[in-house]
Parts: structure tokens; sequence; C-alpha cells
């Protein structure tokens, strides 16, 4: 089936940036999506992009899509306390139901 | 705004008992999602409903059941509440259209 990877941590200091990446197996991804969960909460939805673009930018994130190497990555400019977090990255893979599938999160933590 | 509320925040329970988490979401969305969510697992999806009265089974339904009389609710059911469900729970709606997943804020069950 379907498999999402992410790195577990990562650790950076206030006003650096942050890359968090991802790989995924299905080719037939569509849409590729980028969640935020806080301490305590459910999961906020960052940005997303469809499988046909390279790149997509939001204020301070950037999303970068490799389809040959099915390799994404989320870009966090100048990095604040607030950003510290668990990020998901998840896949839609054109299956019915709208289902997705979520790589394990990656816990970032910001240093003043 | 997108609403998905849930039940509970915190939930303590005994062995074998039978638990209730609901999910209402306000968006006349068709899709609706059961997750848990476990430290290094990511979310593992447990059951989801394309439509009122409609189920499937996800990738870890054993020990779960779920109900979906109404459009905008569903619920997830524990008939006999053992301790490896001790975990945070999440629901989640879409709709047909676009895939993309809306969550509520998580329920954290404990099963004494």
């Amino acid at each position: 089936g379907e498999d999402v990877e992410q790195s577990l941590f990562l650790s950076v200091r206030e006003g650096d940036s942050s890359v968090i990446n991802c790989t995924y197996t299905d080719s037939s991804s569509t849409y590729l999506y980028w969640y935020k969960q806080e301490p305590g909460a459910g999961l906020q939805l960052l940005t997303y992009i469809f499988s046909n673009m390279d790149m997509k930018q939001d204020q301070r994130l950037t999303v970068l899509l490799n389809k040959k190497d099915k390799h994404l990555s989320l870009r966090i400019a100048d990095t604040q306390t607030g950003d510290s977090a668990i990020y998901f990255c998840a896949e839609a893979g054109g299956t019915s139901y709208g289902k997705l599938t979520f790589g394990q999160g990656t816990i970032l933590t910001v240093h003043p | 705004d997108v609403k998905v509320t849930q039940s509970s925040r915190y939930l303590v329970k005994r062995t074998g008992e039978k638990v209730f988490l609901e999910c209402v979401q306000d968006m006349d969305h068709e899709n609706m999602f059961w997750y848990r969510q476990d430290p290094g697992l990511g979310l593992r999806l447990i059951y989801f409903s394309y439509d009122v009265k409609m189920k499937e089974k996800g990738d870890i339904p054993e020990g779960y059941s779920v109900s979906r009389e109404k459009k905008e609710r569903f619920s997830l059911i524990l008939e006999s509440a053992s301790t490896n469900q001790t975990s945070m729970y999440l629901c989640a709606s879409s709709s047909r259209m676009e895939e993309t997943q809306y969550f509520g804020p998580g329920t954290r069950l404990l099963v004494l």
C-alpha cells in the first residue's frame, strides 16, 4: 500500500529557516498536504500542492515537490517559537472517498 | 469556517467498558473519518464513511465500530475498551468535491 515517511525530529534556532522533508511511494498522488498540530490540539491545514506543480509559496511557507523522486519539503522562513509543533505530510492517492495517507509527523523544536 | 467538534477532550474509562466518541461537522461534508494517533506512528485510519449509513474499514478497524445515522454526525464505538486503545482519537471530514480533510480538536482516551 501507500507509504509516507518523515524524519521524527528537527531542532532549529529562532530566526533560522526550517526544512521538513517527506517521501512518499504512491505515484498516483493528486494532492500533497502539510498539516500542523500544536500540543493538545487537532491538525490544522497549513498548505497543499497539486501534483503537477513544483513549488508553492505562501508567506513564510515554501513547498517544493520533486515528483520524479517522490519527495516533498516544507520550508519555514524566519522560524519563530510559535512554529514549534508536529508537522504532518499527507498524500491523496486519487482513491475514492478522499482518503489521505499520513506520515509519522516531524516534531519541530525552535530554540530562542 | 469549517467546524468539526468532538464530544470530549479527555476521557478516562475502565477495561471492558463500552465507549462512545462523537464527532459533528457543520459543513455538510459527505466524508468523515476516525483516526488514532500514537507517538512515532502518525495517524492511522480506523474507519471512514462516505455517506449516511455507509462505512468502510480503514487500516486498523479491529476492536472498533462506527455509526453514521445523520450526515453531520459520525460516532466511534469501542465495544469493550482495552488498555491498548489508550490513544488520541481524531475525527476529520471532507467534501466529495475536494480531498482536503478538516480535523476536530481530538479526544484523549485513557483506558485503565
